[in-house]
């Protein structure tokens, strides 16, 4: 496995279930992200974990938990979503800190459904 | 707060001409990175140029290249001999220095290569 993996690719989901979607990086990279990305809209950030802390919130509703247990493995935890939190959730990994930044690496992105 | 505007929602090109997609942002920072991400069906977000704001010499990776310009905080992406694998959604992106925690994008451009 190269790059970054996410599982699952698709999700459909009832809005009072449970559910986790899951991010891999097979880069050595330091920090992680949550996007999302709704029609028409651009994407919004949503979580950013850098050294496995998390440095970035942006005012995400509670009903979304990420978690980070290590630099390569990045988790989000969905529980009693409504009708319009239904988008792709990319992920990305980027080497931070160095002199240079050249950019992030994204995954395929989990298309999610509440229904 | 760092703003990246992309004003052409659609765009369309013959295959085999030249298209060019425009980006402005706004930023008092003097150092920063500029971006252009490809977003196939597949999904997935591909780098396809960066730009460093230091360095005036626009950024080139084969049929892409930039038209940086600084003082007017333009970014524009030039695709040169389009192919139609380069049907996508393009993205033009922002970060303000190295430390790489806060990747802002425009709104996108969704380019179709006709035949």
């Amino acid at each position: 496995e190269t790059g970054v993996t996410q599982t699952p690719r698709h999700l459909v989901m009832g809005m009072t279930n449970k559910k986790s979607l899951k991010c891999e990086q097979h880069l050595g990279h330091n920090a992680m992200y949550w996007y999302k990305q709704s029609a028409k809209k651009p994407l919004e950030l949503m979580f950013v974990y850098s050294l496995e802390e998390r440095v970035e919130n942006n005012s995400v509703p509670s009903r979304f938990s990420p978690e980070c247990p290590n630099s390569s493995h990045l988790f989000l935890h969905l529980h009693t979503l409504q009708p319009e939190d239904s988008a792709l959730y990319l992920c990305a990994s980027s080497q931070v800190g160095q002199v240079d930044f050249y950019g992030y690496t994204f995954g395929s992105g989990t298309r999610l459904t509440v229904v | 707060a760092q703003t990246v505007t992309q004003s052409q929602p659609e765009m369309s090109v013959q295959e085999a001409e030249t298209v060019t997609l425009s980006c402005t942002y706004d930023t008092s920072e003097s150092n920063y990175y500029l971006f252009w991400y490809k977003q196939p069906p597949s999904r997935q977000m591909i780098l396809v140029i960066r730009q460093e704001a230091y360095k005036q010499q626009n950024a080139t990776e084969n049929r892409f290249s930039v038209n940086f310009q600084k003082a007017a905080k333009s970014f524009s992406l030039k695709i040169s001999d389009s192919q139609l694998g380069d049907t996508a959604m393009y993205f033009c992106a922002f970060m303000q220095d190295a430390a790489g925690n806060m990747l802002t994008f425009g709104g996108g451009t969704r380019l179709m290569v006709k035949p």
